[in-house]
This record gives C-alpha cells, sequence and structure tokens, in this order.
C-alpha cells in the first residue's frame, strides 16, 4: 500500500516569493492533516479536513496561508508571501475517520528554507 | 502553553538495556495517548497507543504506561536495538473542542550504543 506522498521534499525561497507544497493522501483516507514542524518542536496542526472541508482552521495563519483539498483527495497548502520565520518542515498526513483515535499516516514532509 | 511535555531531548542507552521515554500532560480533557516514532528525513510513524481506560499496552518490545493522577505516561523499550535510535514524539488527544486534535510534545531523541 502506497504511503501519504508530499511533494516537493525540499524546497528554498526567497522571502516573499510565493510557495505551495501538494500532498496526496493514502487511498481511501477520508481525513487529510497539515502540520507546521519547526526545528527541535513537535508538529503543529494547521488544518484537518474531513473529505473537501476544513473542519478545523483555528491554526492556519489566514493572512499568507491558504489550502485547499479539491475532489477531497489531493491538497495543496500554499505561503504568500512567504517570511523568514515560515521555514520549517510542512507535514501532511491522513486518516480513515477523524473522531481522534484514528492512526494517522505522515508522509516525508517537505523542508522548506527561506532566505 | 504545552499541553503535553517531554522534559529530556535526549537520552542514550546501551544496547541490550531497556530504554524510558517519559511525557508529561496538563489538559484533563486527553484521554488518548500515542507515541509516534521519526527517523531522519522520514515523518513520523505510529508506535502504540493507549486508552485513559487502561494504565498498560504491550506491544512485542514496547510498553507503554499511564498514571492519570499524575497525568503522566512512558515508554518502555525492552530490549532496545540500534534500529530503535530515533526520535520519539509522545502524542495525546481528547473527545472535546480543540483537545480532539493530536497535540505532541517536542520529542526525545534516542540512542542507543551497540
Amino acid at each position: 500500500e502506497a504511503g501519504v506522498v508530499q511533494s516537493p521534499r525540499y524546497k528554498i525561497i526567497e522571502k516573499k516569493q510565493p510557495v505551495a507544497f501538494w500532498c496526496n493522501p493514502i487511498s481511501g483516507h477520508n481525513t487529510l492533516y497539515w502540520y507546521l514542524q519547526n526545528l527541535g518542536q513537535g508538529p503543529e496542526l494547521l488544518i484537518r479536513y474531513e473529505n473537501e472541508e476544513a473542519v478545523d482552521d483555528s491554526q492556519l495563519p489566514k493572512d499568507r496561508f491558504s489550502a485547499e483539498r479539491l475532489k477531497g483527495v489531493d491538497s495543496t497548502l500554499k505561503i504568500q508571501p512567504a517570511e523568514l520565520g515560515d521555514s520549517a518542515v510542512y507535514l501532511c498526513a491522513s486518516s480513515f475517520g477523524s473522531g481522534g483515535r484514528e492512526t494517522q499516516y505522515f508522509g516525508p514532509g517537505t523542508r522548506l528554507l527561506v532566505l | 502553553d504545552q499541553q503535553v511535555k517531554q522534559n529530556s531531548p535526549s537520552l542514550s542507552v546501551q544496547e541490550g538495556r531497556i530504554s524510558i521515554l517519559n511525557c508529561d500532560y496538563t489538559n484533563s480533557m486527553f484521554d488518548y495517548f500515542l507515541w509516534y516514532k521519526k527517523y531522519p528525513a522520514e515523518g513520523p510513524t505510529f508506535l502504540i497507543s493507549i486508552s485513559s481506560i487502561k494504565d498498560k499496552n504491550e506491544d512485542g518490545r514496547f510498553t507503554v504506561f499511564l498514571n492519570k493522577s499524575a497525568k503522566h505516561l512512558s515508554l518502555h523499550i525492552v530490549p532496545s536495538q540500534p534500529g530503535d535510535s530515533a526520535v520519539y514524539f509522545c502524542a495525546a488527544s481528547g473527545v472535546g473542542g480543540s483537545a480532539r486534535q493530536l497535540t505532541f510534545g517536542s520529542g526525545t531523541q534516542l540512542t542507543v550504543l551497540p
């Protein structure tokens, strides 16, 4: 079974530039999560989708971050414009269900460096 | 406000010995706890979980203990193997509001020395 796929794996951009990350969840998983992981910290939830609907985006900085999950499968997370403090690893995860007990399967992440 | 805390950033253990990783939480709404393991350049992978109705869950070499009164859980790995060297994250969730999402600790880097 294929795992969660993310691309690109690495991205280096200059500040104020836009950047986008893509995630393909495990087939059949209706719940998709985007996490931010800063160096030396655990993942922090940015947004959670149940099918196409964003059901928890309270932690997403909406002035510069946006996300979409068209057709309830793949998802894209965008930052525009990027700031130096956005340098981090962006993790995508998926699960079947979202009651809080489901195992979340993580992708390898996209490591972003903003110069 | 860190609701899940892993106070030891690193731990070194000799191969064959026991590794004990600790985690404390503050949110009394948490009732489900997990451990994830992460190798470099990979995403975290689920290791073991425990519900608050239990105080112990075992899976092979891995055992998680939960002390609800102390709001403390620990992961025991016996015997430790070099392949266990990784970052271990403790995570917690609950049934209401923001507690429903997974909240992670900052991780403990385990190094198992051959």
